[in-house]
């Protein structure tokens, strides 16, 4: 069965230093991955999305994710953080086994200070 | 791009009463709905998968009878949980799956339900 995980809860950065969050995925088939943000009460964005075309894929906002096959990961980042991108972000993978219906990590909470 | 709506945004109710969210695809037809709740501070789960034209299929410990889900058409599904108790607030979101792309899916931007 397919499976995500986001390594960690929180991550906290200082407005304007790199941004760093990590996914790790499990899926029998070709993945399709995706990154969300949630803002405070807030519906989902998508950030950017993995569909076996370039392994680096480049979002909105500055975002980019690499497709790691070997790694079984899907690290977001971003070179400089700033205040608005604090927010709930989740990795989210789906595969043709599972219908493609997609399985939510748990949620990453950046904290950008100024 | 693909929009997704869901109405209300934001509902308030009694005890006992049932409360009906709409989910709609408002520029493209999607076969596949998906409902969520979502806890505070909490990842989102998965209630049921609505398919246009027939039953819904619930996810273990989702009671049917408690959230009745309909999807009519190819471009709206509603969630109507009944007999509502305070233990059912909470943050619904409804995402839609273009017929043409199985493998995107579409969010719409949750509403949030508090039950008094």
């Amino acid at each position: 069965a397919q499976s995500v995980t986001q390594l960690d809860s929180h991550v906290s950065v200082s407005e304007g230093t790199p941004v760093l969050l990590r996914c790790n995925y499990s899926s029998s088939y070709s993945p399709s991955l995706f990154w969300y943000v949630q803002h405070p009460n807030k519906g989902l964005q998508l950030l950017l999305k993995y569909t076996s075309a370039a392994t680096l894929v480049k979002g909105i906002n500055g975002f980019e994710a690499e497709f790691k096959k070997s790694e079984t990961s899907f690290h977001l980042t971003k070179p400089s953080a700033h205040m608005s991108d604090a927010a709930e972000y989740f990795c989210v993978v789906s595969d043709r086994r599972g219908s493609y219906i997609p399985t939510f990590g748990r949620g990453t909470s950046l904290i950008v200070h100024p | 791009g693909a929009v997704v709506s869901q109405h209300p945004s934001r509902v308030i109710c009694k005890s006992g009463t049932s409360v009906k969210i709409e989910c709609r695809s408002l520029d493209f037809q999607a076969t596949t709905m998906f409902w969520y709740r979502q806890f505070p501070k909490q990842s989102l789960m998965l209630m049921a998968t609505s398919n246009e034209g027939s039953k819904a299929t619930y996810e273990q410990g989702v009671e049917k009878d408690k959230f009745l889900i309909n999807h009519a058409s190819l471009t709206l599904s509603t969630l109507t949980v009944t007999s509502a108790h305070p233990e059912d607030s909470s943050f619904y979101i409804c995402s839609a799956r273009p017929t043409s792309r199985t493998d995107t899916q579409y969010f719409g931007p949750g509403t949030r339900l508090t039950v008094l």
